[in-house]
């Protein structure tokens, strides 16, 4: 079945850019039936959905996040990315990738273990 | 943006007994949410979509009901692996999609 898993550093100093990637393996990125999404757990709080990417390279973001945070898909490598620049100390969470499911159905299965990342000088 | 409510935050409860956990959202969103279970240290794990059904390997004791803006997930007969924090998230229409805060059910 499918899998995914996030990888990327654990701490970031504030102003930095904080580049994640999700690798999926078990299935392709390319099948046109899902979307690829990032979501994110500050430490204790609820999750906040960032965004998702479909494999034509379409993007849709949270719009009450900056526009800080970029999406991107490698197809080649059967993974995607989050960039997240300007990072300060609010942006640290643990990172989850998960695959949503297509429109009109879009929960999310499965979901990457998640890594936490910490913003601090 | 669509506000997912859960109530109670945290639910005390005992094994083999029923415990009942509520979502509302702002607005209606027809039958348009999901329901995961997230135990410490992992990743949230789907266990109801469309408002009612079941996903693969859920057990039966897992029930999920409601259309419109409140929504019920029932856990019939609580076992000890399901201690954990559950959260309903909303997929109405289009995005931002939203999770609700979270209801822990812990031990009695």
């Amino acid at each position: 079945q499918v899998q995914l898993l996030e990888s990327g550093p654990g701490l970031v100093k504030p102003s930095e850019t904080l580049l994640l990637t999700c690798s999926v393996s078990g299935g392709s990125i390319n099948t046109g039936r899902y979307y690829w999404s990032w979501i994110r757990q500050p430490a204790g709080k609820e999750l906040e959905w960032i965004g998702r990417i479909f494999a034509t390279g379409s993007t849709k973001y949270n719009p009450s996040l900056k526009s800080r945070f970029i999406i991107a898909v490698d197809t080649s490598k059967n993974q995607f990315s989050l960039r997240v620049t300007s990072v300060t100390p609010a942006d640290t969470a643990v990172y989850y990738c998960a695959r949503e499911h297509y429109d009109f159905s879009n929960w999310f299965d499965p979901w990457g273990q998640g890594i936490l990342v910490t913003v601090s000088s | 943006e669509i506000v997912m409510t859960q109530s109670p935050a945290t639910l005390s409860v005992s094994p083999g007994e029923r415990a009942t956990l509520t979502c509302r959202a702002s607005q209606t969103i027809s039958n348009s949410l999901a329901w995961y279970q997230q135990k410490p240290g992992q990743a949230p794990r789907l266990l109801i979509y469309a408002a009612s059904t079941r996903a693969t390997g859920v057990p039966a004791r897992f029930s999920g009901s409601g259309s419109g803006a409140e929504f019920t997930l029932t856990i019939s007969s609580l076992q000890s692996e399901d201690f954990a924090v559950y959260y309903c998230q909303q997929y109405n229409n289009r995005p931002p999609w939203t999770f609700g805060q979270g209801t822990k059910v812990e031990m009695k």
